[in-house]
């Protein structure tokens, strides 16, 4: 399968703590994106990493990448009960096209 | 505006029915996408069009036929689906025009829920 895979799959933490999710893949990237998405809706663009950055910052969203390891990873610092979510990668391969495959998603709780 | 548009919300359909899925956008997006998303999975891309031509197909099966008429709209028409075609439907754009890495960023509607019987 050519999806990233994320872990972990489901993650239940109270409101106020850390939350990291993880992403892996098996190919180069051009670059990595993260998305969430409320139960049953679309998904929202969160950030988007370029294939040589290492880190970004949004708010209380941290990237991080890793190229040599082939892993990117996604830090909500105090989290909310309105982070409560699936969190997905996407990444886009060198080739150039619009082609974005999805990791499989983290399932985050956040309990109040 | 920075909403994708997608009708209907939810649609029931027999086997032999005929439907549609309608999807719009008005950033002046010059990609559009449709995903397939079944229960606690990722979003699978079906199609990409990219100046109103079809850039990708995914090997999606015959039944399902995408269609973009203009610019602004994108449409998917279904025909004899089977119940495990039941799913949520997700389209997308994204800018596919300017250089950098902005025209990577997609903006979702917010999905039809099909269901096949």
């Amino acid at each position: 399968s050519q999806q990233g895979e994320e872990d972990p799959q489901a993650l239940s933490i109270q409101e106020g703590e850390n939350a990291t999710m993880n992403c892996s893949y098996k190919t180069s990237i051009n670059n990595l994106q993260w998305y969430r998405q409320n139960s049953g809706r679309g998904l929202v663009h969160l950030i988007l990493i370029r294939s040589n950055e290492r880190e970004k910052h949004s708010g209380r969203l941290r990237v991080t990448l890793d190229t040599s390891k082939k892993s990117s990873s996604l830090l909500i610092t105090a989290s909310r009960a309105a982070d409560t979510a699936s969190y997905f990668c996407a990444r886009s391969t060198t080739s150039g096209t619009y082609k974005y495959i999805f990791g499989t998603g983290t399932r985050l709780k956040v309990l109040a | 505006d920075t909403e994708v548009t997608q009708t209907p919300k939810h649609l029931v359909m027999g086997m032999t029915n005929k439907k549609s899925l309608k999807c719009e956008q008005h950033m002046g997006h010059r990609a559009m996408y449709w995903y397939k998303q079944k229960a606690k999975k990722p979003p699978e891309l079906m199609f990409v069009y990219s100046y109103e031509k079809l850039s990708i197909n995914e090997s999606v099966p015959s039944r399902f036929s995408p269609e973009c008429p203009n610019s602004s709209l994108l449409n998917l028409h279904l025909h004899a689906l089977q119940p495990e075609d039941s799913a949520l439907y997700l389209c997308a754009s994204s800018q596919g025009a300017s250089s950098g890495l902005a025209k990577n960023i997609q903006y979702f509607g917010a999905g039809t829920r099909l269901s096949v019987l």
